[in-house]
């Protein structure tokens, strides 16, 4: 158990809708980062926040959106889904200082049908 | 970007085997990381290297920064070892993963 928790499990939706998916990091680690891993594209940085500010962005579509809160936990929006988004979307967390190892939550599978 | 590649991309093994996992990255980097992608999908973290070597049991990993590698080793390999085995290195705090090497090991 890497201590990032990651609901839900499982989402299945249908195309053009929303969803939430909620991280909360290790305790003690004040950045968070958001990973999707697809077929096509396999595992890719999505965004970055650090103490509830974004640090750094990846390949995120406009589409997605995320947020820190003041308890450090995180959400990751998707709207206006389409079937190329389903995905395993991956919480991961890290302490400020070196080492910036990070640790993975269980992820939450996305499937937009 | 910088590139990650990672070999062989398929692997196939008896119980009790060893392998070697090779990582190639194209551009000097801050960290390494390895990672086992189990059969639930779950990433779990197995070394953190930017440099030198570690040993964690049946596991090892080497990472030569300079000749920009890092090989990951697996003696005596046990069916729990299946699954996909992720490099991954870090650039300005964010993972860059290869593509993964998918390791079957059979009874």
């Amino acid at each position: 158990d890497s201590g990032v928790t990651q609901t839900p499990k499982h989402l299945i939706t249908a195309t053009g809708q929303r969803v939430t998916l909620r991280c909360s990091p290790r305790s003690g680690d004040l950045s968070v980062y958001w990973y999707q891993q697809s077929l096509d594209q396999g595992l890719q940085f999505l965004i970055q926040y650090y103490n509830g500010e974004e640090r750094a962005k990846g390949n995120i579509l406009e589409r997605f959106s995320a947020q820190q809160f003041p308890d450090l936990h995180s959400e990751l929006n998707l709207s206006s889904l389409e079937l190329g988004d389903s995905a395993l979307y991956f919480c991961a967390s890290s302490v400020e200082t070196e080492p910036y190892e990070q640790y993975f939550g269980p992820g939450t599978r996305l499937t937009v049908t | 970007g910088i590139q990650v590649e990672q070999s062989p991309p398929d692997l196939i093994l008896q119980e009790g085997a060893n392998s070697t996992l090779r990582c190639n990255f194209s551009d000097s980097v801050n960290n390494l990381q390895w990672f086992h992608q189990n059969p639930w999908g779950q990433l779990i973290n197995l070394f953190y290297i930017p440099s030198g070597t570690k040993q964690n049991g049946r596991l090892s990993a080497t990472t030569v920064a300079t000749e920009r590698y890092s090989l990951l080793y697996i003696s005596s390999s046990q069916t729990t070892d299946s699954g996909v085995y992720f490099c991954a290195v870090e650039r300005f705090q964010k993972l860059v993963f290869g593509t993964g090497t998918r390791l079957l090991v059979s009874p």
